[in-house]
């Protein structure tokens, strides 16, 4: 049962435009949203994150917009740059009582970004 | 530079045989998770360690193991391994015991064969 979906594999957009990278989550009790991403051969790096109580967080160049009716949440990349190319996962985790904030993490998309 | 620090980088081992991977989390961290990442998979959440206690457990083999020591880094053992076991092995570290950003190290590369 993958609790955290990220149903585009793989996105392509040109330099300067903007990146959506979408999320869909089951989870209702999910109340923390994170967004990594991932260069080969090296860990995940923390982007963003949004709590269940907001709708929007920005920073920079990148929103996280969550939509908990719909259980989705998206990236936003403006302008877009060919070094954010990499693989970005989405991640939610339960802070509700008894739980400890491990992450789970949707399957990846791999962003390119052309010059 | 997550601060949360990884060894070793990569590892080349026989099946049945035993590793150990070690991280050093960030300073002042009291969290360490560990997570898997095998051939297009997403990161599995394998075991979570706040300040030397073991918190959480997701779907970690009864052939994996793992502590926490007083200076707070982390060892995961993986024993009697198999072809299978071969993945890329994630340490996180945050601030808390529960909810807020983990922060990653740069995984060790473990191959059996």
């Amino acid at each position: 049962d993958q609790q955290v979906k990220q149903n585009s594999p793989s996105l392509s957009v040109q330099e300067g435009r903007i990146s959506i990278l979408n999320c869909d989550y089951t989870n209702s009790m999910f109340d923390y949203f994170l967004w990594y991403k991932k260069y080969p051969a090296e860990g995940p790096t923390f982007l963003i994150s949004i709590s269940s109580i907001k709708d929007k967080n920005e920073d920079g160049r990148f929103t996280v917009f969550l939509n908990k009716s719909a259980k989705h949440l998206s990236l936003h990349i403006v302008p877009s740059q060919p070094g954010d190319s990499a693989v970005y996962f989405c991640a939610a985790s339960d802070n509700h009582s008894g739980n400890t904030g491990k992450l789970i993490f949707g399957q990846g998309t791999t962003l390119q970004v052309k010059p | 530079d997550s601060g949360v620090t990884q060894t070793p980088k990569h590892l080349i081992t026989a099946t049945g045989q035993r590793v150990t991977l070690r991280c050093s989390p960030r300073s002042g961290d009291l969290s360490v998770y560990w997570y898997q990442q095998s051939l297009d998979q997403g990161l599995q959440f394998l075991i979570q360690y706040y300040n030397g206690e073991e918190r959480a457990k997701g779907n970690i083999l009864e052939r994996f193991s793992a502590q926490q020591f007083p200076d707070l880094h982390s060892e995961l053992n993986l024993s009697s391994l198999e072809l299978g076991d071969s993945a890329l092995y994630f340490c996180a570290s945050s601030g808390l015991g529960a909810g807020g950003e983990q922060y990653f190290g740069p995984g060790t590369r473990l191959t059996v064969t």
